[in-house]
């Protein structure tokens, strides 16, 4: 079946500090790619998507691109700030497959 | 996008008895998803739920423990039966845009089993 399998945490940064979180992924077919964010005491959100191959995802500073060859969709922002502590989910699914949610990261970033 | 509105946000129940959690979407949606979330740990799909139609169930949920109603195209409730404390999880409510897999949440009832 569909897995994602995410690096572990918890990962802590300081403020202005270059953040990736890795994301790899098996599949059949030719699923969408996701990163859910959840901030402390919320509940999950849609950070970013990619539909398809090369496709890059993108949204408050954070990207990821879809992978095919490597089948990764890693998360990265150039410069993370201390309102960026969350949790955050790699995700698969669409197109009437069930989505399927990795472990989650949880990053800490401290001033 | 969809807003969502689970209810209770937060409780604190007994060992023994069952709760239901509420979920009201803003728009009519073909499928509504509930998942369990355990401390620390990723999203787990207990069932989908079809408005007149029985709940599909997930492997390792069952229909006597988690029981869903489906009334309508915008409100759907997960009852936790028999609670124990293994059942001290947050139970998040989600739609999805249509076949795109990008899910909408509620912010989640958390639930404490003493």
């Amino acid at each position: 079946g569909d897995s994602v399998t995410q690096m572990e945490g918890p990962v802590t940064l300081s403020e202005e500090a270059f953040l990736t979180i890795n994301c790899t992924y098996t599949a059949t077919g030719y699923p969408s790619l996701f990163w859910y964010v959840q901030y402390p005491g919320e509940g999950l959100q849609l950070l970013l998507k990619a539909t398809k191959a090369d496709d890059k995802g993108s949204n408050k500073g954070f990207e990821a691109t879809y992978r095919k060859e490597t089948t990764s969709f890693h998360l990265e922002k150039g410069s993370v700030q201390v309102s960026d502590s969350a949790v955050y989910f790699c995700a698969l699914g669409g197109g009437y497959q069930k989505v399927t949610f990795g472990t989650g990261t949880k990053l800490q970033v401290i001033p | 996008s969809a807003v969502i509105s689970q209810k209770p946000s937060r409780d604190i129940c007994q060992r023994g008895t069952s709760l239901t959690i509420q979920c009201q979407v803003d728009s009519q949606v073909t499928m509504m998803f509930w998942y369990r979330q355990q401390p620390g740990q990723s999203l787990t799909l207990i069932a989908t739920a079809n408005q007149g139609s029985e709940a599909t169930y997930e492997s390792g949920f069952v229909i006597d423990k988690f029981p869903i109603s489906r009334p309508n195209l915008t409100f759907s409730t997960l009852t936790v039966s028999n609670m124990s404390p293994e059942d001290s999880s947050i139970y998040l409510c989600s739609v999805e845009q249509e076949n795109t897999g990008e899910l909408f949440f509620g912010e989640g009832s958390r639930l404490t089993v003493l």
